[in-house]
């Protein structure tokens, strides 16, 4: 089943604990990208890749890093979480956004105390 | 660069009634725009997409959505609503170089018995 994968779905960690989340498309898609959700807010989008080892900040990149060494992976890292950054995070990834769209994972809660 | 608004945070609307869902724009040069729908706990899914040609755009599950130049809008609408069509729905509005995806705020539709 074509689809892309986030772990973990649900994490609570403290303040200052490095974490990361991972990204996992199986559709061959060179566009990946994530976004945050908050209430009222919509998704804002954090950074995209459009291609293996070629990645770009979105609208709201302070305090989140990511790499992009294989095609198929993107994971995003919290190098020192904040509770500002408490959030319901999405993966999503594309073959061409104009004619297709995003194909988006299920979300990952993460809760920072 | 481009921006996209929800005016309502919330519609409620009792099963078989009609709803419009209202989406304006902002973007200096050629419009892409997107309707997504997120199912609770789900990820977000395409509902239709505004390229070019005509201006009445059909998508999945009975929903429409109506592109007009002159007041910068692109509302969804559904001749009339069941109870699974309860979710949340994003407007969205592409840039011209086709990688990066704006989102409105989100309305979310509750659809009553």
């Amino acid at each position: 089943e074509a689809q892309v994968t986030q772990n973990p779905r649900y994490l609570i960690t403290v303040t200052g604990k490095k974490l990361t989340v991972t990204c996992s498309q199986n559709m061959n898609h060179e566009y990946m990208s994530w976004y945050r959700q908050d209430p009222g807010l919509g998704l804002r989008q954090i950074y995209y890749s459009m291609n293996v080892e070629v990645t770009d900040k979105g609208d709201v990149p302070e305090g989140y890093k990511v790499s992009r060494k294989e095609k198929r992976n993107f994971p995003l890292i919290l190098e020192s979480p904040s509770p500002n950054q408490t959030s319901l995070y999405f993966c999503a990834s594309s073959r061409g956004l104009l004619l297709y769209g995003y194909t988006f994972g299920s979300g990952t809660r993460l809760t920072v105390v | 660069a481009q921006s996209v608004t929800q005016l309502d945070s919330q519609v409620p609307v009792f099963e078989e009634a009609p709803v419009e869902l209202r989406c304006n724009y902002s973007s200096s040069v050629s419009v892409y725009l997107f309707w997504y729908v997120q199912y609770p706990n789900q990820g977000l899914q395409l509902l239709l997409k505004y390229l070019s040609g005509s201006t009445l755009v059909k998508g999945i599950n009975g929903f429409e959505a109506e592109f007009n130049k002159s007041q910068t809008s692109f509302h969804l609408r559904k001749p009339s609503v069941h109870i699974s069509d309860t979710a949340e729905y994003f407007c969205a509005v592409l840039n011209n170089a086709g990688n990066m995806l704006t989102f409105g705020g989100g309305t979310r539709l509750m659809v009553k018995p």
